[in-house]
C-alpha cells in the first residue's frame, strides 16, 4: 500500500505570504496526485489533480508540481479564506485504492 | 451544477448494518464514478470505495468484507451498506462524484455523521 506523508503537520503564516506544502509518496505514483482543501465543518474541495491541473473554479494562486514521489502545493499569496487543512491524495488503478495523506494544517500566524 | 446529498440514520447500534443513500441532482448518475469517503471525528480521510455507472464496484481492501455499494438509476441515487459495525466506524460519511473517467474526487456531498453506539 502506498503511504503519503505530508509536511509540515502545521504551517503558520500570515496573509500575503507564500505557502509551500509537501507530500511524499512511499513509491512512485507518476503524476497521480491530487490536493484537497478542507475548512472546519465543511466537505473537502478538490484543488489540484494530476499533480498540476487546477480543478474548476480554483484561483490561480494555487499551483501544484511534482511527479514520482515528491509533490508540492504552493499558494502564492495567502488570502484569509485559505487557512484550512490540506490533504494530498493518490489513486492507483490496480489494485484500486485511493489513499490520503494525514493533512497539513495551515493556520494564521 | 451537480449536487450530492447524503441521507440515513445518524445512530447505528454495534454489530448492525449502516445504510446510507446519496441523492444526485443536476446531473445523471448514469455516467462517472460514485465514491464513498469517511472521516472519523478529528481525523483524516479514508476512501471506502466506488461504484461505476455500469455498476462495477471497487472497495478498499480494509473494508471489503463488510461493504456493499449499489446504484439506482431510476432514482438518481447510490447507496452504501457497511455491516457488523463497531465504534471504529463512527465517522462523517461523504458521497463524492469523480471527475470524468479519472475519478478524481471532485464533487462532494456535505457529509453525514454516523455514530455507532448502543
Amino acid at each position: 500500500e502506498i503511504v503519503l506523508t505530508q509536511s509540515p503537520a502545521t504551517l503558520s503564516l500570515s496573509p500575503g505570504e507564500r505557502a509551500t506544502l509537501s507530500c511524499r509518496a512511499s513509491q512512485s505514483i507518476s503524476k497521480y496526485l491530487a490536493w484537497h482543501q478542507q475548512k472546519p465543518g465543511q466537505a473537502p474541495r478538490l484543488l489540484i489533480y494530476d499533480a498540476s491541473h487546477r480543478a474548476t473554479g480554483i484561483p490561480a494562486r494555487f499551483s501544484g508540481s511534482g511527479s514520482g514521489t515528491d509533490f508540492t502545493l504552493t499558494i502564492s499569496s495567502l488570502e484569509p479564506e485559505d487557512f484550512a487543512v490540506y490533504y494530498c491524495q493518490q489513486r492507483s488503478d490496480w489494485p484500486p485504492l485511493y489513499t490520503f495523506g494525514q493533512g497539513t494544517r495551515l493556520e494564521i500566524k | 451544477q451537480v449536487q450530492l446529498q447524503e441521507s440515513g440514520p445518524g445512530l447505528v447500534k454495534p454489530s448492525e448494518t449502516l445504510s446510507l443513500t446519496c441523492s444526485v441532482s443536476g446531473g445523471s448518475i448514469s455516467t462517472y464514478y460514485w465514491n464513498w469517503i469517511r472521516q472519523p471525528p478529528g481525523k483524516g480521510l479514508e476512501w471506502i470505495g466506488y461504484i461505476s455507472n455500469s455498476g462495477s464496484t471497487n472497495y478498499n481492501s480494509s473494508l471489503q468484507s463488510r461493504v456493499t455499494m449499489s446504484v439506482d438509476t431510476s432514482k438518481n441515487q447510490f447507496s452504501l451498506k457497511v455491516n457488523s459495525v463497531t465504534a471504529a466506524d463512527t465517522a462523517v460519511y461523504y458521497c463524492v462524484r469523480g471527475r470524468d473517467t479519472s475519478n478524481w474526487l471532485e464533487y462532494w456531498g456535505q457529509g453525514i455523521l454516523v455514530t455507532v453506539s448502543s
